[in-house]
């Protein structure tokens, strides 16, 4: 069965520092996406990104990076000198590939990341 | 308008009330989707819509009903609710319905509260 796991309920940082937020997902597929959302106090989720189980190469996008682990199953989320605008709730999110009406996307419980200035 | 609106933003609403939820999205997508967000539980896919074709009804309680009248629009129509209802009702839309694998574009949400 799909489970994403975020193991960090809060984090709090001073700005300025880099800050991990771990995601752990378990799946019986071998074809299969995962998600970061980022959800501000608006409450709109805003997507980050998107990376399929075939592609483990990391991803850099400014301050934000990626780092996909097949082997731990892993799929970490790096911001590199955060900001206070960085301060939101993100969500990891497993989805496996299929067109059966079981297929799903499964979310996380979510990390609340708060940015001090 | 751009992306994915909806309304209302905030509802407040008796056990006995009808209210309907709306969600637009203006990207040309075929695909639409609720999730309903609580306090203390993962988001959580409740319908999801193809080609204004139900493919997913994920064991919600019928007082929740979805309509979706064309691609663009869905909406989300409520029926003598629990106070165990209240929380943040999510629209989002995708190019297609992949399985789940085409990336979501949520809109604001509507933060709904039974009484």
């Amino acid at each position: 069965a799909q489970k994403v796991t975020q193991a960090q309920t809060e984090i709090s940082v001073v700005e300025k520092e880099d800050v991990t937020l771990d995601c752990v997902y378990e799946t019986r597929d071998t074809t299969y996406y995962l998600f970061w959302y980022k959800q501000p106090p608006s409450g709109e989720l805003v997507f980050l990104i998107r990376r399929n189980s075939f592609d483990e190469q990391n991803e850099i996008s400014g301050r934000y990076s990626w780092n996909f682990q097949k082997s731990t199953s892993s799929f970490n989320f790096t911001i590199t000198a955060s900001q206070v605008v960085d301060s939101a709730v993100y969500f990891c999110a497993l989805s496996e590939v299929g067109y059966s009406s079981a297929s799903k996307i499964i979310f996380g419980s979510g990390t609340r990341l708060s940015i001090r200035p | 308008e751009t992306g994915v609106t909806q309304t209302p933003r905030h509802l407040v609403m008796g056990m006995t009330n009808k209210k309907s939820l709306k969600c637009e999205q203006h990207l040309g997508h075929n695909a639409m989707y609720w999730y309903k967000q609580s306090a203390k539980k993962p988001l959580e896919l409740m319908f999801v819509y193809s080609l204004e074709e139900r493919v997913e009804n994920n064991s919600v309680p019928s007082r929740f009903s979805p309509e979706c009248p064309n691609s663009s629009h869905l909406f989300l129509h409520l029926h003598t609710l629990q106070p165990e209802d209240s929380a943040l009702y999510l629209c989002a839309s995708s190019q297609d319905w992949s399985g789940g694998a085409d990336t979501q574009y949520f809109g604001p949400g509507t933060r709904l509260t039974v009484l």
